[in-house]
């Protein structure tokens, strides 16, 4: 079945620490990929997208994500992080025009 | 962004009962909306599309008599959660999108508790 993958569950990292998150997709073909937050208490938000064109993607508060066709993932990235990053992150695939699947979330802690 | 309103954030329940949530876009016209449901420690599964005027299409294992999807406007969208029992207990999300921008938003989620 097709599916989305994060692998990391819970990170916890102190502030000004690298974070990247991983993100593997099982589709085959066209596939657009996003990146979703969800602060405590707060709906779901939309930190970056990739469609097509440059596979290093840049979204806002300082995010990036770089699709990886060959290894079918989309990892997020961030040098340096802040303490109002802690968050719930959400990868998406979207195969052509269907449906949005999900992954099981990463939860990130920011020590300050 | 676009905002999509969802109303209530929480509500508790006798078993039983039903339990309306509405889902609304408010500065935009959607044309289909997307509800989930969200388990803890869990992804968002996808319940049911709705297309304004057209009825609801269910996800495989979802009970359409359960979960009533009603989109009869541009900008709202309910789930009516009918006999709430215990294990529909859970966090329901609402997602729209307008036209053919992929580009889905997303409510702040009502969490359901069922007593």
């Amino acid at each position: 079945a097709q599916s989305v993958s994060q692998h990391n569950h819970h990170v916890i990292l102190s502030e000004a620490a690298s974070l990247e998150l991983g993100c593997n997709y099982s589709y085959g073909g066209t596939v657009n990929l996003f990146w979703y937050v969800q602060y405590p208490g707060q709906h779901l938000q939309l930190l970056l997208k990739y469609f097509s064109g440059d596979p290093l993607v840049k979204g806002i508060k300082g995010f990036e994500a770089e699709f990886i066709k060959s290894k079918f993932s989309f990892n997020l990235r961030k040098p340096s992080v802040q303490w109002s990053d802690t968050a719930e992150y959400f990868c998406a695939a979207q195969p052509g025009n269907e449906k949005l699947t999900f992954g099981t979330g990463t939860r990130l802690t920011i020590i300050p | 962004g676009a905002v999509v309103s969802q109303h209530p954030s929480r509500v508790i329940c006798k078993s039983g009962t039903s339990v309306k949530i509405e889902c609304r876009s408010l500065d935009f016209q959607a044309t289909t909306m997307f509800w989930y449901r969200q388990f803890p420690k869990q992804s968002l599964m996808l319940m049911a599309t709705s297309n304004e005027g057209s009825k609801a299409t269910y996800e495989q294992g979802v009970e359409k008599d359960k979960f009533l999807i009603n989109h009869a406007s541009l900008t709202l969208s309910t789930l009516t959660v009918t006999s709430a029992h215990p294990e529909d207990s859970s966090f329901y999300i609402c997602s729209a999108i307008t036209g053919r921008v992929t580009e889905a938003f997303f409510g702040q989620g009502t969490r359901l508790t069922v007593v």
